[in-house]
């Protein structure tokens, strides 16, 4: 069965910190994708990420950047000089693709990040 | 940038009353999904549809749950008969061909009295 684990329940920093999120998998299926997507106090769910099982390449974008590394199951989150708009429960998922092409994501427990001003 | 609309964004209803959750997905979209949040914990799947009927579904998705898509837009989740556990934020997304990212709405908070 799938899991994703989050084991960071909540996470507390102050304006201009790096803070990285960590997400750990289980998976059998070879062909895997795995999503970031951050939930503001809002509410709303904001998809950042997805990267499928075969691209392990490293990815950037602005402040925001992705190692997954296969060998451990990890795909964890970084976030560099974080701001107080940062400030949300970031999601970890995983899918696996179902037939007819749709996915079924399975989601982490959620890190709260507080970036303190 | 096309979006997930989900109406009404917050629905309080009593128990053992009917509820329909509402969403449009983006319009080019092929797959549609249900997913449900309760009050701080994770998001958790529902059902997903594709084609015109259910391809998958959670145990969570009972008799007391259906889904529809009336037309070439709507998507719909129906609540037969509400239990007080039904509170959750209720989440719909769409994904377009060859495994594009699921897009999420902004939620429709359900509240059972």
């Amino acid at each position: 069965a799938q899991k994703v684990t989050q084991a960071q329940t909540e996470i507390s920093v102050v304006e201009k910190e790096d803070v990285t999120l960590d997400c750990v998998y289980e998976t059998r299926d070879t062909t895997y994708y795995l999503f970031w997507y951050k939930q503001p106090p809002s509410g709303e769910l904001v998809f950042l990420i997805r990267r499928n099982s075969f691209d392990e390449q490293n990815e950037i974008s602005g402040r925001y950047s992705w190692n997954f590394q296969k060998s451990t199951s990890s795909f964890n989150f970084t976030i560099t000089a974080s701001q107080v708009v940062d400030s949300a429960v970031y999601f970890c998922a995983l899918s696996e693709a179902q037939r007819g092409g749709s996915e079924k994501l399975v989601f982490g427990k959620g890190t709260k990040l507080t970036v303190n001003p | 940038e096309p979006e997930v609309t989900q109406t009404p964004s917050h629905q309080v209803t009593q128990m053992g009353q009917e509820v329909i959750l509402r969403c449009v997905p983006i319009s080019n979209h092929l797959y549609f999904y249900w997913y449900r949040q309760i009050l701080g914990q994770k998001v958790e799947f529902l059902v997903s549809f594709y084609n015109n009927e259910i391809s998958e579904k959670s145990e969570i998705f009972d008799d007391q749950f259906s889904v529809e898509r009336p037309d070439g837009s709507n998507f719909t989740l129906k609540i037969r008969s509400t239990k007080l556990e039904d509170s959750a934020m209720y989440f719909c997304a769409s994904s377009g061909q060859g495994g594009s990212p699921l897009h999420f709405g902004n939620g429709t908070r359900l509240t059972v009295t």
